[in-house]
């Protein structure tokens, strides 16, 4: 069964440096991965997602994330962190191709802390 | 456009007693589905449908009833409410093949006193 795992609970950066969030996947075929953001009391939105197209894959506030096979990855980077990037992220996978019972497994969330 | 339109977004009860959350959609998706948040566990899937009279169950169903009616909702049932079922509770939903994207609703918050 495809799973998630999103490697610290919290991270904190500093205003101006890089954001990496991690995340590794298990699937038994090629996946459809996620990233999506969840701002305070709010519902999730979808920052960026990988369907089998290009590797890099650019998302929406400058985030971006590489499909990594040979190290079952997809980390969340952004080169500049600004405070209104304060939030819990979460990376989930797809069990399916968009059938019509394909269910996405989410990870634990990384919560990302900005100082400024 | 709404999108996907949770209520209510906050509710206390007591233990055993039933409520229902209730989740709609204006999108014409397919797909509807139900998640549960608790700290540190991410989102876990409750029950899902693939469209009207069909649902199926998540990685969470015990002691939550769905029914798919109509196309737009899809209401999560509580029959009797228990401590271990206070969460954040999520509605999202989908249209079929669309590489899985969801659209997630704002959150109902459930205490169980």
């Amino acid at each position: 069964a495809q799973s998630v795992t999103q490697l610290g609970s919290h991270v904190s950066v500093s205003e101006g440096a890089l954001v990496l969030l991690r995340c590794n996947y298990s699937s038994s075929v090629p996946p459809y991965l996620f990233w999506y953001v969840q701002y305070p009391n709010q519902g999730l939105q979808l920052l960026l997602k990988y369907t089998s197209a290009a590797t890099l894959v650019k998302g929406i506030n400058g985030f971006e994330a590489e499909f990594k096979k040979s190290e079952t990855s997809f980390h969340l980077t952004k080169p500049s962190a600004h405070m209104s990037d304060a939030a819990e992220y979460f990376c989930a996978v797809s069990d399916g191709y968009g059938g019509a019972t394909n269910k996405l497994i989410f990870g634990t969330g990384t919560l990302l802390a900005v100082q400024p | 456009n709404a999108g996907v339109t949770q209520t209510p977004k906050f509710q206390v009860l007591k233990t055993g007693q039933s409520m229902t959350l209730q989740c709609a959609q204006d999108m014409n998706h397919e797909y509807m589905s139900w998640y549960r948040q608790d700290p540190g566990m991410g989102l876990r899937l409750i029950h899902y449908s693939v469209g009207a009279g069909i649902t199926d169950q998540g990685e969470v169903p015990n002691g939550y009833n769905v029914s798919r009616s109509t196309t737009e909702d899809f209401p999560l049932r509580l029959l009797s409410a228990a401590p271990s079922q206070t969460s954040v509770y999520f509605c999202a939903s989908r249209r079929q093949g669309q590489d899985g994207e969801l659209f997630f609703g704002e959150g109902s918050r459930l205490t169980v006193l």
